[in-house]
């Protein structure tokens, strides 16, 4: 079945650096892909999507771009806040089971130290 | 537009017992699908409903149930509570299925003791 891989956190950063998170994803056919953020305490947000190959996705600063090739849709943020800390889940509209369906990634804690 | 909102937001339940679970849908969306988030498994769904009918389920025992109303809130039953149960559940909702994009209520926080 389909599935998504993102790096292990969690990760930690100083304010202002650069941020990469990593997602890798295994689909038959072409899946729309998205990341969604958590913040403590709260559901899940839509962070940005791609819906075909090459399309970036771009909100708040984050961007990803739906890589076919290497099947990536890695996370970046030129400079990150204390704002930003959060779960960041990767995810991607797959087929499990013969249905179409969202399947995520286990998420990555990400914590911005001031 | 609201968002999408779930009731009750907490609940302490004893193994053994039952619990329902509401969420009611962005308006003008039809689709609406159930997640259990815990620490150890993530995110995992349960399944999804469309106009009332069960579209996907995932691979849940039969303890977990669901159904949607014809104004597409939907309910979430959890009979016999086990204390694996315990978790965030998290409905989200689209307009349509597939690919569409899925908007997340705050999700109820279920304790089973």
């Amino acid at each position: 079945g389909d599935s998504v891989t993102q790096m292990e956190g969690p990760v930690t950063l100083s304010e202002e650096a650069f941020l990469t998170i990593n997602c890798t994803y295994t689909a038959t056919g072409y899946p729309s892909l998205f990341w969604y953020v958590q913040y403590p305490g709260e559901g899940l947000q839509l962070l940005l999507k791609a819906t075909k190959a090459d399309d970036k996705g771009s909100n708040k600063g984050f961007e990803a771009t739906y890589r076919k090739e290497t099947t990536s849709f890695h996370l970046e943020k030129g400079s990150v806040q204390v704002s930003d800390s959060a779960v960041y889940f990767c995810a991607l509209t797959g087929i499990i089971q013969g249905a179409q369906k969202l399947v995520f990634g286990q998420g990555t804690r990400l914590t911005i130290n001031p | 537009k609201a968002g999408v909102t779930q009731t009750p937001r907490y609940l302490i339940k004893t193994r053994g017992q039952q619990v329902t679970l509401s969420c009611s849908p962005i308006s003008g969306h039809r689709s609406v699908s159930w997640y259990q988030q815990t620490p150890g498994q993530g995110l995992q769904f349960l399944f999804e409903y469309f106009s009332e009918t069960q579209r996907n389920k995932g691979n849940f025992p039969g303890r977990f149930s669901g159904r949607q109303f014809s104004n597409s809130r939907s309910e979430m039953n959890v009979s016999t509570l086990e204390l694996g149960d315990s978790a965030l559940y998290l409905c989200a909702s689209s307009f349509g299925t597939g690919k569409n994009e899925q908007f997340f209520g705050p999700g109820t926080r279920l304790t089973v003791l």
